[in-house]
């Protein structure tokens, strides 16, 4: 039983660049949702995506943009890597009981 | 912007103490106030949660008060064990639906032998 799958989990990045996290979910949720967690920080929401069809803003967007591809699959994408986009991102989903899903975390380094 | 204010930020214990760790929110569109656990390296995980139609809910060891007219919210940990060192995250619903969440800052606790 997967639950929610994050890729990668690892990266290292040079400011600039741009790359994509892939999250997808198996439990048929309608709600997806991108979180970066800071030390000290706690987590904070990027974008959700409250059905397949919509996504809006969290608070902390800039920089960063989504796409919900299907009812499975909610992309996060970074187009030009800043050092202040260092974190362990994470993926979740959650369906009528509120309740959300985390993935494992995607950790990304930006040099 | 709404926030969520979460103390203290680390907690140490002896095996059998009952860690306490407080929220404080300042408005939230709906009355729904979950705790996450966090181990090292894994995301996290719903603990327990609360609707407050009650001030008091009991799930096992872990308990959640909540304070309306305060806006505060707190978790207990009754004959707390090693196993549930773990950082742990109280969170609140903002304006635009009861699963869109803001989170606190975190607590890690230690619970030591």
């Amino acid at each position: 039983n997967a639950g929610v799958t994050q890729t990668p989990k690892f990266q290292v990045l040079k400011t600039g660049q741009s790359m994509t996290l892939q999250c997808a979910q198996d439990m048929n949720h309608n709600s997806m949702y991108w979180y970066r967690q800071d030390p000290g920080m706690g987590l904070r929401l990027i974008y959700y995506s409250a059905s397949e069809g919509t996504t809006d803003k969290g608070e902390v967007p800039n920089g960063y943009n989504v796409s919900r591809l299907n009812k499975r699959e909610f992309s996060l994408r970074l187009e030009s890597a800043a050092p202040s986009q260092t974190s362990v991102y994470f993926c979740a989903s959650s369906g009528y009981t509120g309740e959300l899903f985390f993935g494992e975390g995607s950790r990304l380094t930006v040099l | 912007q709404q926030q969520v204010k979460q103390s203290p930020q680390s907690l140490i214990v002896q095996k059998g103490g009952i860690p306490i760790i407080n929220c404080a929110y300042e408005n939230t569109a709906f009355d729904y106030f979950p705790w996450y656990q966090q181990f090292p390296g894994k995301g996290p995980a719903l603990l327990i949660a609360i609707r407050p139609d009650v001030s008091e809910k009991k799930e096992g060891r872990f308990t959640i008060s909540f304070n309306k007219s305060a806006k505060q919210f707190s978790l207990h940990i009754m004959d707390s064990q090693p196993g549930d060192s773990a950082t742990y995250f109280c969170a609140a619903p903002i304006s635009g639906g009861y699963n869109k969440l803001i989170f606190g800052a975190g607590t890690r606790l230690a619970v030591h032998p």
